[in-house]
């Protein structure tokens, strides 16, 4: 059972280039998330989705677009990194009950020079 | 908004010493809570949650949390640490829209 699967799991961009981080999830979760990771300040929420087709910004969405075509994946772009983006990107799920589990993937480490 | 604030970012402890890891939270409505640990180069793991059930709340690995209103805490304690217990642990208040508001983490060391 796969759970929460990110990809890439590691990346080095230079600043101004593009990417996109996929999170799939095979536990048929309408909920599905996008944090960064930061020393010393947990992990934010950037973005969110409710169900497919739908998304809403987090605390910290500046720089980043998401989109959720399928329900089982929500995936995360970058249009123009920047060094502050540097980060470790966590995708979570959850079934969206109150008070229910959110199930975590690996992390993508994201480097931008 | 809610928010989370653990007290000290490193905790030290010896091994089969008490591990007392501190949390506070801010929210209007009555709360859940939940604990949540992650191991180096590794996803976070639950470790216990609180929904309005006993207060005292028992999770994986010897873990448990009690929640008290009163002082708005929600503090995660083991009565004898191990070596494998080393490892970043966050609190969380979970906020409408089922959303986690994390707060900064303990890292917590463990000695031999």
């Amino acid at each position: 059972n796969a759970g929460v699967t990110q990809t890439p799991k590691f990346r080095v961009l230079k600043t101004g280039q593009s990417m996109t981080l996929l999170c799939a999830q095979d536990m048929n979760h309408e909920y599905m998330y996008w944090y960064r990771q930061d020393p010393g300040m947990g992990l934010r929420l950037i973005h969110y989705s409710v169900g497919e087709g739908t998304t809403a910004k987090g605390e910290v969405p500046d720089g980043y677009n998401v989109s959720r075509l399928k329900k089982q994946n929500f995936l995360l772009g970058l249009e123009s990194a920047a060094p502050s983006q540097t980060s470790v990107y966590f995708c979570a799920s959850s079934l969206g009950l109150d008070g229910g589990e959110l199930f975590f993937g690996e992390g993508s480490r994201l480097t931008v020079l | 908004a809610q928010s989370v604030t653990q007290l000290g970012s490193h905790v030290s402890v010896s091994e089969g010493a008490l591990v007392l890891l501190r949390c506070n939270y801010s929210s209007s409505v009555p709360p859940y809570l939940f604990w949540y640990v992650q191991y180096p180069n590794q996803g976070l793991q639950l470790l216990l949650k609180y929904t309005s059930a006993a207060t005292l709340v028992k999770g994986i690995n010897g873990f448990e949390a009690e929640f008290k209103k009163s002082e708005t805490s929600f503090h995660l304690t083991k009565p004898s640490a191990h070596m494998s217990d080393a490892a970043e642990y966050f609190c969380a208040v979970m906020e409408y829209g089922n959303k986690l508001v994390f707060g900064a983490g303990t890292i917590l060391r463990v000695k031999s």
